[in-house]
């Protein structure tokens, strides 16, 4: 599976948009890219996932640049809630159980 | 809507002793994955099974062992204990088709003294 890198923490303002980056350059063609999150000690919850077109649905959205080298997950407008370590995850496409690799996230804290 | 079932959430266990966590994926999901998450670790991905067979395997010790059943539950059996098993063990589920998402349960917290 493809290596992701991703900062280690990130600060937003409560109602403020969050942009989470991350960079996958060895990414392959069948490889998706997953995002996660994890609240302190929960099981870690799904968020989003994309191969090349942008994607939203109500949690946020996913935003590949043209190269798939890199993305951006964008939380519009975070709250306090959305306080948590966020995992970028390349997966291998073409079936339903692929394993997903958890790396270093990026801790997020939303602050009032 | 139903979610991953895990049990026990809570075991404590002494060194040496075994242990079998349980996970209930959710109904008509056919893949289930084993995750372990020592303290401030990431989940490191232990097993997984598709359709009752085994389709991946990570670092999961050879005192381990998993299986997936008939109705699509998995147990995950854990043998000689160590200390350094303490962790929280997570259960995901996936439904049939391609590029779909795993869902996790809340975990199995498991302590051994």
């Amino acid at each position: 599976d493809a290596k992701t890198t991703q900062p280690t923490s990130m600060d937003c303002a409560e109602g403020r948009a969050a942009n989470l980056p991350c960079n996958h350059s060895t990414i392959s063609g069948n490889e998706y890219v997953y995002w996660y999150r994890q609240i302190h000690s929960q099981g870690p919850q799904y968020i989003i996932h994309g191969l090349k077109n942008n994607e939203t649905n109500e949690m946020a959205s996913l935003i590949i640049t043209e190269d798939r080298k890199s993305s951006t997950l964008i939380l519009p407008h975070a709250t306090l809630r959305d306080t948590a370590v966020y995992y970028c995850i390349v997966r291998v496409g073409g079936t339903s159980y692929g394993k997903l690799t958890f790396g270093q996230g990026t801790i997020l804290t939303v602050h009032p | 809507a139903a979610g991953v079932i895990q049990s026990p959430r809570h075991l404590i266990k002494e060194k040496r002793e075994t242990a079998t966590l349980k996970c209930y994926p959710i109904p008509r999901h056919d893949t289930v994955y084993w995750y372990q998450q020592g303290p401030g670790q990431d989940p490191q991905f232990l097993i997984s099974f598709y359709e009752k067979m085994q389709s991946d395997k990570g670092s999961i010790p050879d005192r381990f062992s998993a299986q997936q059943f008939s109705d699509y539950h998995s147990e995950l059996n854990m043998s000689s204990l160590e200390l350094g098993d303490s962790a929280l063990y997570f259960c995901a589920s996936s439904y049939p088709g391609r590029n779909t998402e795993a869902f996790f349960g809340q975990g199995t917290r498991l302590t051994v003294v």
